[in-house]
């Protein structure tokens, strides 16, 4: 265990469900990151919670939505999802105003659209 | 978007033997590069931060190297064994809070 747990491991959703993955961290950092692994591509940064605000958002389509409701959780809302979001979803927690800092991840959510 | 290069992709390597891998990157705007161990299943490790060009790090059977004018970050294992099997990623920081991830290098250690 990283300190960084993200449940569910595994979610199989059809296109028309809502469903949402979740992050907790209780290692006291500052920040909070979505990133997305899909087959053969680098780790693709979606969102940045720093201070619990969205510092970031990389074009990312609206049907995500994260929710940052306090520095320890952080959430992603998944609905009308496409087959091609089919994949490892990391979450990952830092404290940003330590010398260079770096990510503790958690395990991922592997996800399924079908 | 910035390209960070790692190679090979994948590679298969008999256990006892010592290997390396690189990682390639821009090398303007250079700020630290991470080196992260990354099993099936688990999460993502960090290894290494390194800074500063010239830079050599170690743990245990692991080390890596850092060329920030050329932009390069060599990764060795020596005397790899079964347990070394994972995919290494690194990712290069530039000023600010961005990170650029490589695909990663997958190793498998035959025992």
């Amino acid at each position: 265990e990283t300190g960084v747990t993200q449940t569910p491991r595994h979610l199989v959703m059809g296109m028309t469900n809502k469903k949402s993955l979740k992050c907790e961290q209780h290692l006291g950092h500052n920040a909070m990151y979505w990133y997305k692994q899909s087959a053969k591509k680098p780790l693709e940064l979606m969102f940045v919670y720093s201070l619990e605000e969205r510092v970031e958002n990389n074009s990312v389509p609206s049907r995500f939505s994260p929710e940052c409701p306090n520095s320890s959780h952080l959430f992603l809302h998944l609905h009308t999802l496409q087959p091609e979001d089919s994949a490892l979803y990391l979450c990952a927690s830092s404290q940003v105003d330590s010398s260079h800092w770096g990510y503790t991840f958690g395990s991922g959510t592997r996800l399924t659209v079908v | 978007i910035l390209n960070v290069e790692q190679s090979p992709q994948s590679l298969h390597v008999q256990e006892g033997d010592s290997t390396n891998f690189t990682c390639s990157f821009p090398s303007s705007n250079f700020y630290a590069l991470h080196w992260y161990r990354w099993e099936t299943a688990k999460s993502p490790e960090a290894l290494f931060v390194m800074t500063l060009n010239g830079d050599e790090k170690k743990k245990g059977r692991i080390s890596a190297t850092l060329n920030t004018k050329e932009g390069y970050s060599y990764l060795y294992i020596k005397g790899s064994q079964p347990e070394d099997s994972a995919t290494y990623l690194c990712a290069f920081r530039i000023t600010g809070n961005q990170f650029y991830f490589g695909t990663g290098t997958s190793l498998t250690v035959i025992p």
